[in-house]
């Protein structure tokens, strides 16, 4: 079956520019986790949903960041004004149920470049 | 706030050398482990993960994982290693019963020469 899709895979913005990054996550999961990776680091958590709900968002870096997922399938992760240091990958997953206990099945991410 | 160290960042070793990979979480309640693999040019992906029961988790392709709670570890080995287990390897805890919320180590970085 399909796994999770993340689209574009390659963004470049100029500092300044508005992003919106878009996650498909596996059909029927629950529960929608994006997260940042630096380069050489693990995947930092920014925020979760469980349905449409947004459970935490105690990773996001930033007020320039924000995440929906309106109807409970598809997310977007919208940076606004980007920063340099806002260059990283960024990860979505998914998992069946909202259990800390699941596996998480994850994208191939965006790798966002700001200039 | 729950930390993850992985000590190993870079591992080069032959093809059938023993393999093992430290975890070290920091956390004092119950926990759930994680490690995912990810190879060249793919997703990240579970290798095996562990929330109760037998501390000896089995996973895919010969890994296991020993949890020894003593020791706050969760290291990965693997008897005989092969080229394909090159890969980037990330160790993840989150604390158990309502906190989903996965913190992963910084990886480690696994060549295998044939």
């Amino acid at each position: 079956g399909a796994g999770v899709s993340q689209s574009p895979r390659y963004k470049v913005a100029k500092r300044g520019q508005d992003v919106a990054l878009r996650c498909d996550p596996i059909s029927g999961h629950v529960s929608l986790f994006w997260y940042q990776q630096a380069l050489g680091q693990g995947p930092e958590f920014l925020t979760y949903f469980q349905n449409e709900a947004q459970l935490d968002k105690s990773g996001l870096p930033s007020d320039r960041f924000f995440a929906e997922r309106p109807e409970g399938s598809v997310s977007t992760l919208k940076i606004q004004r980007t920063q340099q240091e806002d260059s990283a990958v960024y990860l979505c997953a998914s998992s069946l149920a909202g259990l800390s206990t699941d596996t998480q099945y994850f994208g191939p991410g965006t790798r966002l470049t700001v200039l | 706030a729950q930390s993850v160290s992985q000590h190993n960042h870079h591992v080069i070793l032959s093809e059938a050398a023993s393999l093992e990979l430290g975890c070290n979480y920091s956390y004092g309640g119950t926990v759930n482990l994680f490690w995912y693999v990810q190879y060249p040019g793919q997703h990240l992906q579970l290798l095996l993960k562990y929330f109760s029961g037998d501390p000896l988790v089995k996973g895919i392709k010969g890994f296991e994982a020993e949890f020894i709670k003593s020791k706050f570890s969760f290291n990965l080995r693997k008897p005989s290693v092969q080229w394909s287990d090159t890969a980037e390897y990330f160790c993840a805890v989150n604390g158990g019963g309502g906190s989903y919320i996965p913190t992963f180590g910084r990886g480690t970085s696994l060549i295998v020469h044939p």
